[in-house]
């Protein structure tokens, strides 16, 4: 059974940091990219950042681009998002989730088959 | 960059058949998911590649992509299938936001 679980979220102030943990089960975890959803209370989803199963390619929307860093350790089959410079938009539930194909390198036409329980990221003073 | 049109709510009865569409344009040429999110709850891949349905979806779900427009269409609605639901494509055109979600629509059971 795949089981994606999120972990690291809290309550940070503007300006701050933190570091966002999806530990994986279930399937082999360096055959599939891997990407962080968010939806913010009372929104719609977006996609925020992904990585190709090897972890050689990267990719970020607009919005986070320069503050947050996506990364993974296959060995330890956990995703991480590290992210610098939060604002008070960045509030959000966020969400890890599976690429449905298997891939080592490519990032690209992702469709997300598994996610995670989501982690609330709330940035206020 | 991108943008995937959804009505912001559907409402049918129990029995009827709910569609729900994604509007984008040439969105025909592009492969088109849909998630079912219910409240608390993470989304769920209902359609891939337009019409696929993943194991453990009914067959009363069904997708259909053409020209510009993408449509989920859920027949014999039952009151468990109220839920918002997104539609999401992968653009190509290298806008810095590759992965595009719907704004979502919300399906009442009445």
């Amino acid at each position: 059974e795949v089981q994606l679980l999120e972990s690291g979220g809290g309550l940070i102030q503007p300006g701050g940091s933190l570091r966002l943990s999806c530990a994986a089960s279930g399937f082999t975890f360096s055959n599939h990219a891997m990407s962080w959803v968010r939806q913010a209370p009372g929104k719609g989803l977006e996609w925020v950042s992904g990585i190709s199963g090897r972890g050689d390619n990267t990719y970020y929307a607009d919005s986070v681009r320069g503050r947050f860093t996506i990364s993974r350790d296959n060995s330890k089959r956990t995703l991480f998002l590290q992210m610098n410079s939060l604002k008070a938009e960045d509030t959000a539930i966020y969400y890890c989730a599976k690429d449905l194909k298997v891939a080592l390198s490519a990032l690209t036409r992702l469709l997300f088959d598994y996610w995670g329980q989501g982690i609330l990221v709330t940035v206020s003073s | 960059s991108y943008v995937l049109t959804q009505p912001p709510s559907v409402s049918v009865a129990p029995g009827q058949t709910a569609r729900i569409t994604c509007g984008g344009n040439k969105i025909g040429s592009k492969s088109v998911h849909w998630y079912q999110q219910k409240p608390g709850q993470a989304p769920l891949l209902v359609i891939s590649y337009d019409s696929d349905r993943p194991s453990g979806i009914p067959e009363r779900v069904s997708g259909s992509n053409s020209e510009n427009t993408a449509t989920l269409t859920i027949s014999r609605v039952e009151a468990g299938d109220e839920a918002d639901y997104y539609c999401q494509v992968w653009d190509d055109s290298r806008s810095g936001h590759p992965v595009v979600f719907g704004g979502g629509t919300q399906l009442t059971v009445l």
